[in-house]
C-alpha cells in the first residue's frame, strides 16, 4: 500500500517558470490538502479539497492553483514561480470524518 | 486565523532524559494531535486526543488534552537517539492548524 505519493522529490525552477507538483493517494480518502513548510514556521495550509470537484483556499493560497478531478489525485500548480515560494511542500490526505492526516514525503522546491 | 504557540522551539538533551513540550492557543479545538517528522520525510501521527482532560499514552509518549481545550502537552520519557526529529502539535476544528514545531536533539 503506497499511501500518499508525491513527485518530484526535488525541483529547481527559475523565477517565472511554471510547474505542477503531483500528489496521489491510494487509500480512497475524500480529503486532500497541500502544506508548505518553512524553517521555524511549521506547516501552513495552502489549499484543500473535501472531494472530487471541490477545492478551497487555506491560509496561504496566493500564487498556487489546485484542481481535484479524481479522488486519487490533487496536483498543485505554480503558474509563475517566485523566490518566496522556495519551500518544502507536503501533500496530506484523510477520510472525511477523520482528523488524522497521512502525509507524503515532500517536494523540496527552490526558485532562483 | 487560528494560531498555535508551541514551545520550546528546540531542545538539546542527553539520552535517558525526559522531555516535555506544549502547545497553546487562543482558540478552542475539538481535537489535539501530535506528529513527528524525521529528516527528509513527512510528519507521522503519534497521538490523537479527543476530550478535554484526556491523557493518552503511546509507548514512552504521553499526551494530554488541556481542560480549557486551548492547550495540549507531550511528554517523552527516557529519550533515545531515534527520538530526534521535529515534533508538531496540531489543533483540529474543521481543519488542522499546526504549531511551529519543537526540534529535538538527543545526545548519546
Amino acid at each position: 500500500n503506497a499511501g500518499v505519493t508525491q513527485t518530484p522529490k526535488f525541483q529547481v525552477l527559475k523565477t517565472g517558470q511554471s510547474m505542477t507538483l503531483q500528489c496521489a493517494q491510494d487509500m480512497n480518502h475524500e480529503y486532500m490538502s497541500w502544506y508548505r513548510q518553512d524553517p521555524g514556521m511549521g506547516l501552513r495550509l495552502i489549499h484543500y479539497s473535501v472531494g472530487a470537484g471541490i477545492t478551497d483556499q487555506g491560509e496561504v493560497p496566493n500564487g498556487y492553483n489546485v484542481s481535484r478531478s479524481t479522488t486519487e489525485d490533487f496536483p498543485l500548480r505554480l503558474l509563475s514561480a517566485a523566490p518566496s515560494q522556495t519551500s518544502v511542500y507536503f501533500c496530506a490526505s484523510t477520510t472525511s470524518t477523520n482528523e488524522k492526516l497521512f502525509f507524503g514525503s515532500g517536494t523540496q522546491l527552490s526558485v532562483l | 486565523g487560528q494560531q498555535l504557540n508551541q514551545s520550546p522551539q528546540s531542545m538539546f538533551i542527553q539520552e535517558g532524559e525526559d522531555v516535555s513540550m506544549n502547545c497553546t492557543s487562543s482558540s478552542i479545538f475539538n481535537t489535539w494531535l501530535w506528529y513527528k517528522q524525521d529528516p527528509g520525510e513527512g510528519p507521522v501521527l503519534l497521538i490523537a486526543l479527543y476530550k478535554a482532560g484526556e491523557l493518552t499514552s503511546n509507548g514512552r509518549l504521553t499526551a494530554q488534552f488541556g481542560i480549557t481545550r486551548k492547550d495540549s502537552f507531550l511528554n517523552i520519557s527516557a529519550s533515545i537517539p531515534s527520538d530526534v526529529g521535529i515534533y508538531f502539535c496540531a489543533g483540529h476544528a474543521g481543519k488542522s492548524t499546526f504549531g511551529d514545531g519543537t526540534t529535538l536533539t538527543v545526545k548519546p
